[in-house]
């Protein structure tokens, strides 16, 4: 079975753009998560969903962030505009959960270079 | 809340010696407890985990890792080290019911020859 996908797995902006990162999540996992990793941080959750509903976005940095999940295998995070603070490695992550914490599977990441 | 903390931010080892990562957690009740490795330019991957039942965990590559309650930890061993453990390696803890996981900071291993 083919992992979590994401893409780009690299992307170099400048500040002001819009940053589109997508995650295909694992097939017939129904929760997906969306983490940061940067030195100064670590890893930090931004947002997760639930069967493609958004159950916890309380990592969110700010309204410049949003994330979407239209379907079982698709999600987006988006980044608009984006600033040179932004700049980090996301991951995706997606689980196989019935009330329990399941494992998490995470993907290669998006490392976003905002100059 | 849940926290984790990670009091080695680097650990040298030697290729064949022991190894054990520590790994202390904050939580009010039985947690579920993960250890994921994290090579360089790649995603995390699980080691090992612990929801409940025995104490000693045994995982991938060797790794084992003890629940003990008493002194909140959760800590990783292996017995012989070998180059390819090079890595990050990060602790986390989850609870029942709530799939959100709290990571620790990170244990950056480093192997000699």
């Amino acid at each position: 079975d083919a992992g979590v996908i994401q893409s780009p797995r690299h992307e170099v902006t400048e500040m002001g753009q819009e940053v589109t990162l997508r995650c295909k999540p694992i097939s017939g996992h129904n929760s997906l998560f969306w983490y940061r990793q940067t030195m100064m941080r670590g890893l930090e959750l931004l947002i997760y969903f639930n069967n493609n509903v958004p159950i916890d976005d309380s990592g969110m940095p700010e309204d410049r962030f949003s994330a979407k999940m239209p379907n079982a295998s698709f999600s987006t995070l988006k980044i608009q505009p984006s600033e040179p603070r932004d700049s980090a490695v996301y991951f995706c992550a997606s689980s196989r959960t019935s009330g329990g914490t399941g494992e998490l599977f995470f993907g290669e990441g998006s490392r976003l270079t905002v100059l | 809340a849940q926290s984790v903390t990670q009091p080695d931010i680097h650990i040298t080892v030697s290729e064949g010696a022991s190894l054990e990562l520590r790994c202390n957690y904050s939580y009010g009740a039985t947690p579920y407890l993960f250890w994921y490795v994290q090579s360089p330019g790649q995603g995390l991957q699980l080691l090992l985990k612990y929801f409940s039942g025995d104490t000693l965990v045994q995982g991938i590559k060797g790794f084992e890792a003890e629940f003990k309650r008493s002194q909140s930890s959760f800590n990783l061993r292996k017995p012989s080290v070998h180059w390819s453990d090079a890595a990050e390696y990060f602790c986390a803890v989850g609870r029942f019911g709530n799939e959100k996981l709290t990571f620790g900071t990170g244990t950056r291993l480093t192997i000699i020859p």
